[in-house]
């Protein structure tokens, strides 16, 4: 256990709405990322970071943005909510080149 | 830029059968090379993995061998259990700064009692 927790675990919210996840762990471990889910697409990285206030865009940045004001809380915000964004998103820590992964939350975007 | 193939699902078993679910890769370098599960509801957990040539990884019962020369690391279990059931994944880290890793789409496993 990584002791990796993310909150909310399940949001409905309506389109053009912000929306703010929570990714906390206890470890201090030095990178951490965010995931989105999708049916085909296996997961696909969002943002990551490698130290507090240092972070960096993944494969599928669009319309995301990050924050890392602490070692152990990443957040990932979703500006202005569309559809497209309805997934399940994982947080993810990195220790021995391994990655430990959240328990996801599922997000839905009317 | 780094890319996992998986066998497309769902792959349904009866329990005792013989697994293999296949995985091959394009990376630069030698990269290391994991199988992740997920079970219902849940985030991914490690499997196993492998980090150099001609090495097995194995964990469960499930087995995978990275094999250079074909680009592959395919999933192989003897005899499945309905627990079993769940989505499996294969990634692969390049030596990179960030440690991200790359996953394929996904292989569920159905097993029926």
């Amino acid at each position: 256990d990584a002791g990796i927790t993310q909150s909310p675990r399940h949001k409905v919210t309506e389109t053009g709405t912000p929306v703010t996840l929570r990714c906390h762990q206890t470890e201090n471990h030095r990178y951490m990322y965010w995931y989105r889910q999708d049916p085909g697409h296996g997961l696909r990285l969002i943002h990551y970071s490698y130290g507090v206030k240092d972070t960096d865009k993944g494969e599928v940045s669009d319309g995301y943005s990050v924050s890392r004001s602490k070692t152990e809380d990443f957040l990932l915000t979703l500006e202005s909510a569309t559809s497209s964004q309805t997934s399940v998103y994982f947080c993810a820590i990195s220790a021995n080149r391994e990655q430990f992964f959240g328990p996801g939350t599922r997000l839905t975007v009317l | 830029g780094d890319s996992v193939t998986q066998m497309e699902g769902p792959v349904t078993l009866s329990e005792e059968a013989f697994l293999t679910i296949n995985c091959t890769y394009t990376a630069t370098g030698y990269p290391s090379l994991f199988w992740y599960v997920q079970y219902p509801g849940e985030g991914l957990q490690l499997l196993l993995k492998a980090t150099k040539a001609d090495d097995k990884g194995s964990n469960k019962g499930f087995e995978a061998t990275y094999r250079k020369e074909t680009t592959s690391f395919h999933l192989e279990k003897g005899s499945v259990q309905v627990s079993d059931s769940a989505v499996y994944f294969c990634a692969l880290s390049s030596y990179n700064a960030g440690n991200m890793l790359t996953f394929g789409g996904g292989t569920r496993l159905m097993v029926k009692p």
